[in-house]
């Protein structure tokens, strides 16, 4: 599996933007780029996903560095309750050999300052 | 509420016992995968199944067993249990395999 790496842990402002860097190298083609986030004392929780373009969803935004090696997840405003671990993960959009794992790596622990 | 059930929400037992965590994914999802997260520690991935059949295993000990039903319905059955064996048990399910998951709220296994 392609491995992502993230910083342990960043710390911001509410009502600032939040960038949080992800580095994966070795992306494969066919690799799609996932965020998932775990709030304190809850199951993870999907954020986002984009394989080339840049994406939007009502959560955050994606932008996807175009030699596709790095992607940020942007959190337009932040709010003590976007205080989490956030994981990003690569999905191979093609199942090798009929499996498609979802493994999630240390993610960035976001502190979120009043 | 992401439409996962878990349940029991807590369990306490003793070592050497056996458990059955069980998980019912969102309505007409195929996929479900299974976790492990100790104190501190992340997300170990342990197993998935697709339709009833099992596609992937992660870091699954052989205490460990799993299986999706006809209903989709999926347990984890845990067996020989230790001390070690104390944690947040997570079930996901997702449409597809290669489709966003959703995670239930977890079962807190204590093992005393």
């Amino acid at each position: 599996d392609a491995k992502t790496t993230q910083p342990n842990s960043m710390e911001s402002n509410e009502e600032e933007p939040v960038h949080l860097p992800c580095n994966h190298s070795t992306i494969s083609g066919t690799d799609y780029i996932h965020w998932y986030r775990q709030l304190p004392s809850q199951g993870p929780e999907y954020v986002i996903h984009g394989l080339t373009s840049n994406v939007n969803n009502r959560m955050a935004s994606l932008a996807i560095a175009e030699d596709r090696k790095s992607s940020t997840l942007i959190l337009h405003r932040a709010t003590l309750r976007d205080a989490a671990v956030y994981y990003c993960i690569l999905r191979d959009v093609i199942p090798r050999g009929g499996a498609q794992k979802l493994v999630f790596g240390q993610g960035t622990r976001l502190t979120i300052n009043p | 509420d992401s439409g996962v059930t878990q349940t029991p929400k807590h369990l306490i037992t003793a070592t050497g016992q056996r458990v059955t965590l069980r998980c019912s994914p969102r309505s007409g999802d195929l996929s479900v995968y299974w976790y492990q997260q100790s104190l501190d520690q992340g997300l170990q991935f342990l197993i998935q199944y697709y339709n009833g059949e099992e596609r992937a295993k992660g870091n699954i000990l052989e205490r460990f067993s799993a299986q999706q039903f006809p209903d989709l319905h999926s347990e984890l059955n845990l067996s020989s249990l230790e001390l070690g064996d104390s944690a947040l048990y997570f079930c996901a399910s997702s449409a597809q395999m290669n489709t966003e998951a959703f995670f239930g709220q977890g079962t807190r296994l204590t093992v005393v």
